[in-house]
């Protein structure tokens, strides 16, 4: 079925970094934006950037510019996301989610529609 | 940024309520808003796109409408499954922003 499957939950000190990976099944990797979210504890959802898997293209949120990139290998259909010079402010539940699209495939509808189970990142010294 | 407001951000109701949440975007964003649910320690699950599009599974007791500024999602009658928090996203512009939550408890 088709699945976003994620890496598992990391603990990092401040001033490191986390990279985070993403492997898609059941669908053809290079068709769908692949976005990421992240929650805080008790929070709520703030979206943190994505990326055209078939280019590898990307945009991120202006606030993430400087320390968030994302790619991805294409030969094994997965995504990835790594953010820089943590602090405990990053400490948060980090998603990965599928850009929807509508019928015919071929323009976005705007949102997620497939999500990966959430990669705990904690930020603590 | 676009800033999305939802109100309220708790609602107390019971098996079988009709529950109604909005979203306020600060801006015009068109249809361009989806609804999603979430339960506890689990990821977002889309219900709605396109304002009020139903996305496929999604029982029909969900509904959404509006467009520019103003959008309503309505649970026609509540069920015991449907104790979750609900977010509205808008993708009329990067970056795509969510509401702050609105938390649908048992009363």
């Amino acid at each position: 079925q088709v699945q976003l499957v994620q890496s598992g939950a990391e603990v990092k000190k401040p001033g490191a970094s986390v990279k985070v990976s993403c492997k898609a099944s059941g669908y053809t990797f290079t068709g769908y934006f692949i976005h990421w979210v992240r929650q805080a504890p008790g929070q709520g959802l703030e979206w943190l950037g994505r990326i055209n898997p078939s280019t590898g293209g990307t945009s991120y949120a202006r606030h993430f510019e400087d320390r968030f990139t994302m790619t991805r290998d294409k030969s094994i259909s997965t995504s990835y996301m790594e953010l820089s010079r943590l602090t405990s402010d990053d400490t948060a539940v980090y998603y990965c989610a599928r850009n929807r699209y509508d019928g015919s495939g071929s323009t976005s509808v705007g949102c997620f529609d497939i999500w990966g189970q959430g990669t705990m990142v904690a930020v603590s010294s | 940024d676009i800033q999305m407001t939802q109100s309220p951000s708790s609602v107390s109701a019971s098996v079988g309520d009709r529950v109604t949440i909005t979203c306020r975007a600060s801006q015009s964003i068109s249809t361009w808003l989806a609804w999603y649910q979430q339960k506890p320690g689990k990821a977002p699950d889309l219900l709605i796109y396109s304002s009020f599009g139903l996305q496929n599974g999604v029982p029909s007791r969900f509904s959404g409408s509006g467009s520019g500024t103003d959008f309503t999602l309505t649970i026609s009658s509540l069920q015991p499954e449907d104790f979750a928090t609900y977010y509205c996203q808008q993708s009329k512009s990067f970056p795509w922003t969510f509401g702050q939550g609105t938390k649908v408890e048992m009363k």
